[in-house]
């Protein structure tokens, strides 16, 4: 157990829907990436939120969206769903982003959330 | 741009058996992290190691050991004595040593261990 923790662990949906996945970091950590694991893309990174305030992006959909609130828990938000976004989506949690300005810290996963868009 | 490359798409061993598997990256940088996870077959993603791109030593870890070679920018993965419990996909991953802690990840290798 990563200490990390993602809900819900499926979810099934229709086109044209808006869903949320939702992400708890390891407790004291203070950055959460969001990843997207798909047969034809394999992991992709989508976006990373650090104390609350995003940090990086990466391949991520304007249709998709995501914060990180105060207790340092983070929701990815999917809008106006597509066949092709069904996949695996996973958080991870670090740290921080690293001590002077260099990217040390492991991230550790979440157990994923498996979207099925029908 | 950063990029990792894991050739053999799959691998099948028969238990007790050695297997390697191999792990090419591409980075300009001089400062970096290379990653090993496991995906077994209920979904996630567990972390094995993590290595920084001055440290070429090589790790051994029980049956587990990892080869960095930065002449060859590969870091590759063995299992001694492979078992049927390590069946999965095992993905290697890049960090940049930047601000930005994003993984590339490589396409994995999925091992299954026979009986």
């Amino acid at each position: 157990d990563s200490g990390v923790t993602q809900t819900p662990k499926h979810l099934i949906t229709a086109t044209g829907q808006r869903v949320t996945l939702r992400c708890s970091p390891r407790s004291g950590d203070l950055s959460v990436y969001w990843y997207q694991q798909s047969l034809d893309q394999g992991l992709q990174f989508l976006i990373q939120y650090y104390n609350g305030e995003e940090r990086a992006k990466g391949n991520i959909l304007e249709r998709f969206s995501a914060q990180q609130f105060p207790d340092l828990h983070s929701e990815l938000n999917l809008s106006s769903l597509e066949l092709g976004d069904s996949a695996l989506y996973f958080c991870a949690s670090s740290v921080d982003f690293g001590t002077s300005g260099l990217s040390t810290d492991t991230q550790y996963f979440g157990p994923g959330t498996r979207l099925t868009v029908l | 741009a950063q990029k990792v490359t894991q050739a053999q798409t799959e691998i099948s061993v028969v238990e007790k058996e050695d297997v390697t598997l191999d792990c090419v990256y591409e980075t300009r940088d001089t400062t970096y992290y290379l990653f090993w996870y496991k995906q077994p077959p209920s979904g996630e993603l567990v972390f094995l190691i993590r290595r920084n791109s001055f440290d070429e030593q090589n790790e051994i870890s029980g049956r587990y050991s990892w080869n960095f070679q930065k002449s060859t920018s590969s870091f590759n993965f063995t299992i001694t004595a492979s078992q049927v419990v390590d069946s999965a996909v095992y993905f290697c991953a890049l960090s940049r040593g930047s601000t930005l802690g994003r993984l590339y990840f490589g396409r994995g290798t999925q091992l299954t261990v026979w009986p």
